[in-house]
């Protein structure tokens, strides 16, 4: 079975610190993805990536920076968190623009 | 399990009935649309596709109808089940470029 899997479900962290969320696709994708998921706003997209070592801005890029050192993983690093940040992190993956993508399992990340 | 969206509009259907689910697109040039359905505390999963091509497929007891006219995609789900509460959004892919999701709609299947 195909899958995106995120390092963590649940994390809480204080605010200031630096937040690693990580994200690994065991299908060869190309594209990745990482979007934010907030009540009644939806999935927004923060950064994706296009193949290794390319990162695009998404729509909501101020105050996340990502890395793709490898093909499989993706990673969302918050560099100095704060409350507003609070949220629903999904990544996802896709082979191209002429598929649909997978997603992870998302997480649930409170700063406090 | 966490809310995915507290001011989603809202379906409810009885068990054994069928659903209707609607998303209007916004751009023309899209000539690729999923569904996905979200339940409590999980990722999105893929449901079904349909591409610009076509204005219907169908799965296992799923439908979707799509109509370029007035930019609008229909999911149909047959004899609903409990296991079909969840959150359902569509995406739309203009021409290849990354999906436009949809705000979503929460399916509340009574008993």
């Amino acid at each position: 079975d195909v899958k995106v899997t995120q390092s963590s479900r649940y994390l809480v962290k204080r605010t200031g610190e630096k937040v690693f969320l990580e994200c690994v696709q065991d299908m060869d994708h190309e594209n990745m993805f990482w979007y934010r998921q907030d009540p009644g706003l939806g999935l927004r997209l923060i950064y994706f990536s296009y193949d290794v070592k390319m990162k695009e801005k998404g729509d909501i890029p101020e105050g996340y920076s990502v890395s793709r050192e490898k093909k499989e993983r993706f990673s969302l690093i918050l560099e100095s968190a704060s409350t507003n940040q609070t949220s629903m992190y999904l990544c996802a993956s896709s082979f191209t623009g002429l598929y649909g993508y997978t997603f992870g399992s998302g997480t649930r990340l409170t700063v406090v | 399990g966490e809310s995915v969206g507290l001011h989603l509009p809202t379906l409810s259907v009885q068990e054994g009935d069928n659903s209707i689910i609607n998303c209007a697109y916004s751009n023309s040039a899209s000539d690729y649309f999923i569904w996905y359905k979200q339940e409590s505390g999980k990722g999105p999963q893929f449901i079904i596709d349909i591409r610009s091509n076509m204005d219907k497929r169908q799965g296992q007891r799923v439908t979707v109808l799509l109509n370029k006219t007035v930019k609008h995609l229909s999911l149909q789900i047959a004899a609903t089940q409990p296991g079909d509460s969840a959150v359902y959004f569509c995406a739309e892919n203009p021409a290849g470029q990354n999906f436009v999701f949809g705000p979503g709609t929460r399916l509340s299947v009574l008993p």
